[in-house]
């Protein structure tokens, strides 16, 4: 069965430090795989996405991640992260019929 | 251009009421779903639709989940008989074209935040 696992519920980081959020996935065929980052009260907006090609992928407000098929991850980084970067992150992997399969979440904290 | 809009925004209901939750997908996208989102999870599929046939509902709870799209745009998702094990955000998300290809991206809606009480 499709799944998406993403181990850290609540990670806190200092405003400037790199972050590095984890995500494994579990898909028979060639997964194709998004990061959707989630503010109090919005909907989910899309951070970046792989379908094919290049593993390391740039998104929006300087995120990349990077595809490894022999770990099943799809971790996602920022070299220094903004206080306005606080929110709930989601790994998801879109399932043959384009539904979006995701993780459980990560918590976001930033101390100033 | 606008995004996805819900409504309403926030909804409460008492235990056995039926509600309705709307969506307005953006202007000429084909492919629409519904997730739902219980409090400290991540989104769980509920139904698709591609214009106005629902092509998979296997994500429905029960039967006392509907949801319609007919004439392809404005969907809405109803519970009958609604239970406190209802209460979460509803969301809606609309794509442009069919699945496949590097350009698919789902547009997420703002969802309803509906509490059985």
């Amino acid at each position: 069965a499709q799944s998406v696992t993403q181990p850290d519920i609540h990670i806190t980081v200092s405003e400037g430090a790199s972050l590095e959020l984890r995500c494994n996935y579990s898909y028979g065929a060639t997964p194709y795989l998004f990061w959707y980052v989630q503010s109090p009260g919005q909907g989910l907006q899309l951070l970046l996405k792989y379908f094919s090609g290049d593993t390391l992928v740039q998104g929006i407000k300087g995120f990349e991640a990077e595809f490894k098929r022999s770990q099943s991850s799809f971790n996602l980084r920022k070299p220094s992260v903004h206080w306005s970067d606080a929110a709930e992150y989601f790994c998801a992997v879109s399932s043959n019929t384009g539904k979006l399969i995701f993780g459980q979440g990560t918590t976001l904290q930033v101390k100033p | 251009g606008a995004g996805v809009s819900q409504s309403p925004r926030y909804k409460v209901a008492k235990r056995g009421q039926d509600v309705a939750l709307r969506c307005d997908p953006i202007s000429g996208h084909v492919s629409l779903f519904w997730y739902q989102q219980a409090l400290g999870q991540g989104p769980e599929f509920l139904t698709y639709f591609q214009n106005e046939a629902q092509l998979d509902k296997s994500g429905l709870p029960s039967d006392r989940f509907f949801a319609e799209r007919p004439e392809g745009s404005v969907s809405t998702l109803k519970i009958q008989r609604t239970q406190q094990e209802d209460s979460a955000v509803y969301l809606c998300a609309s794509s442009l074209a069919r699945w496949r290809g590097s350009s698919y991206e789902q547009y997420f809606g703002p969802g309803t935040r509906l509490t059985v009480t």
